[in-house]
Formats: structure tokens, sequence, C-alpha cells
């Protein structure tokens, strides 16, 4: 069974940064493309970016909000992805959502506030 | 960056009613589309992927159609559970973007 379990959403200042873990059990991250995306409280999806597997280039793709704060990784042997989220803005508030590349299978979703 | 463009916005039925939802691109996207159910505090849930083809487990009351620009999510006979919120999503090119949501409400 895959799951995916997301952790590290927290209260952080504007201007601060975060890292959000994404760990995976069922599925090996490094063999897939994985996408993160965000949900402003009360508002809509909102695709955030995503890394490609290594054969395919293990390059990154980010919406045009978030490029150049965000950065995501893996780490292989602990089989999780990653959201490093520098200069955070307010508008940055939204619960993550790690995804696998087919969109099938979501972690549970981790809680961002950006607020002084 | 693609538009995805839903409607209606919300929609009030009744169980056993056929429900229809809309999504538009603003340009063409082929068969490259997604349907998601979304219901409150949770994740998302893919009920139809590449436009038409039905996500393993989901009921068959759920179908998609449609290429190019214009797509349709419908559910033929509306159940208690499926009052939610519904969202298509185009995996065309990125930023992938999403329609902005249509909820289902009882009537």
């Amino acid at each position: 069974e895959v799951q995916l379990v997301e952790s590290g959403g927290d209260l952080v200042k504007p201007g601060g940064s975060l890292r959000l873990s994404c760990a995976a059990s069922g599925i090996t991250v490094s063999n897939v493309w994985m996408t993160w995306v965000r949900q402003a409280p009360g508002e809509g999806l909102e695709w955030v970016g995503r890394i490609k597997t290594k054969i395919d280039g293990g390059t990154t793709d980010y919406a045009a909000p978030v490029r150049g704060r965000f950065t995501i990784s893996r780490e292989d042997s602990k089989n999780t992805l990653y959201l490093q989220m520098d200069s955070l803005k307010t508008e940055d508030t939204a619960v993550y959502y790690c995804t696998t590349e087919g969109f099938d299978y979501w972690g549970q979703g981790t809680l961002v506030t950006v607020s002084s | 960056d693609i538009q995805m463009t839903q409607s209606p916005s919300s929609l009030s039925a009744s169980v056993g009613d056929r429900v229809t939802i809309t999504c538009r691109a603003s340009q063409s996207i082929s068969s490259n589309l997604n349907w998601y159910q979304q219901k409150p505090g949770k994740a998302p849930k893919l009920l139809i992927y590449a436009a038409s083809s039905l996500q393993s487990g989901v009921p068959s009351r759920f179908s998609g159609s449609g290429s190019g620009t214009d797509f349709t999510l419908t559910i033929s006979s509306l159940q208690l559970e499926d009052f939610a919120t519904y969202y298509c999503q185009q995996t065309y090119s990125t930023p992938l973007t999403f329609g902005g949501g249509t909820k289902v409400e009882i009537k």
C-alpha cells in the first residue's frame, strides 16, 4: 500500500524559511516524478512544482509565484521528498500536499502559516 | 500558462440527480485532463485521468468526456457521498493548472 506522510508545517514569520518533508512507503520516490500542490484556506488547489526521476534528468519545475524561493529535492536513502521554502510570504499560507506523478496518491497535507 | 475555467462554481442537486460539470482550457490540451473530488479537510481524490479513464476503485457513475479545450465530468446518479468539491486539472504543460472548483451541495 502506498502512503505519503507530510510533516514540517508550522507558523513562521514573513521572510522566514521552512522545510517540508514527505515520507513515502510502498513506492520508491527516486523512481517516480513527485509533485507538491498547495491549498490556501478556503481556496482552490495550486500546483507548486515537481521533480523528475534521475532517468528523466532529475530536473525540477516550479510555478511562477514560488520560483526562486522554493526548492524541491529528494533523499533516496530516506525515501523522502522535500520542499525547502525560503523568503516566505503571507500568501504562501496553505496546506501543502505531496503527490505522485499520476496524482493517484496524496499525503494528508501539512499546514504552513506565514504571519507576523 | 494554460487557464482552466470550471462551471458552475457551485450547484445544488438532489440524490439521484444527473450532474454535469464543465471545464474549459484556454488552449488545446488534447486529452491531458484529470478530475478530482475533495471533501472538507481531506486530500483530493483522483476520479478521472486522461479525460475519460476511470481511476481504479472509483464508482462507474462517474464519467469524463471531451478533448481539446472542452471537457465534462458527469455523475449519472448523485449519491450522498458525492457531495463535495470537484476540480479539473490540465496535465499538458507546466504549470499544471487547476480549475477553480465546483462545489456540489445538497438541495
